[in-house]
């Protein structure tokens, strides 16, 4: 089954404590994104990797840590969680081109830093 | 700054109404236009698609209606079931793949 998955689903940690969202896909897609979900914002891209160690800030980066050493994988990593980053977070992959409008979401990982 | 603004927030339909969600956009760049369906606890997922060189595409009973001179387009759904409700987000493709969504429509179908 094609998929997107994101590990852990629900994670709640304190100010500081260093953290890493897993997330890989099985789709052999190039491009790959996070996002951050709160209400009435949408949905705001935090990172994205256009393929292998090609990485670039999205337009929410500050706080956040991506890494894409192997193409099905994309970790997001935050050094130091503040409470301002508790969100809802989705990991989405895609084709490139011009069926880089069709991405393909995780189920998502709420995130609560105190 | 959002250059997607997506209204309503949130709307409540009849079964069998018509739910219509608007979006605008700025950016003359943008070459597709997605709308994305996300049920409670789950990851969005794409619902209809449409360039800005066709004026509407329906697929069942979702429509999609493109003004590129006033750089809006909006979501149509018809016959709308209980079933439907959920959030929608319009989104807008620029070069590079990079999506940029609206703030998304919470839509409620009531029996």
């Amino acid at each position: 089954e094609a998929q997107v998955t994101q590990n852990p689903r629900y994670l709640i940690t304190v100010t500081g404590k260093k953290l890493t969202v897993t997330c890989s896909q099985n789709m052999n897609h190039e491009y790959m994104s996070w996002y951050r979900q709160d209400p009435g914002l949408g949905l705001r891209q935090i990172y994205y990797s256009m393929n292998v160690e090609v990485t670039d800030k999205g337009d929410v980066p500050e706080g956040y840590k991506v890494s894409r050493k192997e193409k099905r994988n994309f970790p997001l990593i935050l050094e130091s969680p503040s409470p301002n980053q508790t969100s809802l977070y989705f990991c989405a992959s895609s084709k490139g081109g011009l069926a880089s409008y069709e991405q393909y979401f995780g189920p998502g990982t709420r995130l609560t830093v105190t | 700054q959002q250059q997607v603004k997506q209204s309503p927030q949130s709307l409540i339909v009849q079964k069998g109404g018509i739910s219509i969600i608007n979006c605008a956009y700025e950016n003359t760049a943008f070459d597709y236009f997605p709308w994305y369906q996300q049920f409670p606890g789950k990851g969005p997922a794409l619902l209809i698609a449409i360039r800005p060189d066709v004026s509407e595409k329906k697929e069942g009973r979702f429509t999609i209606s493109f003004n590129k001179s006033a750089k809006q387009f909006s979501l149509h759904i018809m016959d709308s079931q209980p079933g439907d409700s959920a959030t929608y987000f319009c989104a807008a493709k620029a070069a590079g793949n990079k999506l940029t969504f609206g703030g998304g429509t919470r839509v409620l179908v009531k029996p």
